[in-house]
């Protein structure tokens, strides 16, 4: 069975500064995508940043990018210049893909940026 | 291109009723997924549709939800009798292989 662990539930950055997300999960599976979501206080879940297992490098985009340790099993997600729209509910998430794209969601991470 | 369409946005019933809810993924997702979300906690997958057939429906509540994928585009999910522990955000999302899930805003349930 597919598992996804954030042992973080709560972490507040100062406005600018930089934080990290921890995610961990567990799989047999060697293909698989991971994704990192941000649900706002609005509820809607909205996709951040995807990493593809069989790609070493690892994602960015603008602000957010990602630690992918495919032998440590390790998924951290890394905001940069922290703004106070980034305040939300943050998910990490898991994706395989040879049994119909079943997805696993973590129990999330509640951030809170400061002013 | 248009996302994920869920109705209604918001719905008070009360325990023992009925209510249905609706979702129009986007066009050509194949995939589709019904997600319960209670406050503080991330969405339980409900029922998980691969065009018209269930791919995994391990955590539907049999005795008192439902869900159909009618012709492989709409879908929708029915609680019938509704129970206080069924208040919750359910959400609808849809994707492709590797694309993630592309999720609606949600229906927001509310039983007393």
């Amino acid at each position: 069975a597919q598992t996804v662990t954030q042992s973080q539930p709560e972490m507040s950055v100062q406005e600018a500064e930089t934080v990290t997300l921890s995610c961990t999960y567990d799989t047999s599976e060697n293909n698989y995508y991971l994704f990192w979501y941000k649900q706002p206080p609005s509820r809607q879940m909205i996709l951040v940043i995807r990493q593809e297992a069989y790609k070493q490098q690892n994602a960015t985009e603008n602000r957010f990018s990602v630690n992918f340790q495919k032998a440590a099993k390790s998924f951290s997600l890394k905001i940069s210049d922290s703004q106070l729209g980034d305040t939300a509910m943050y998910f990490c998430a898991f994706m395989r893909t040879n049994t119909g794209n079943q997805f696993y969601f973590g129990t999330g991470t509640s951030l809170t940026v400061i002013p | 291109e248009a996302g994920v369409a869920q109705s209604p946005r918001y719905k008070i019933i009360e325990k023992r009723q009925s209510v249905a809810f609706w979702c129009n993924p986007i066009s050509g997702h194949a995939t589709l997924y019904w997600y319960q979300q209670i406050l503080g906690q991330g969405p339980k997958l409900l029922i998980q549709f691969q065009n018209n057939g269930v791919v995994d429906d391990s955590q539907l509540p049999k005795d008192r939800f439902s869900a159909e994928r009618l012709k492989g585009v709409d879908s929708t999910l029915k609680i019938q009798p509704a129970k206080l522990e069924d208040s919750a955000v359910y959400l609808c999302a849809s994707s492709l292989v590797g694309w993630g899930a592309f999720f609606g805003q949600g229906t927001r349930l509310t039983v007393v």
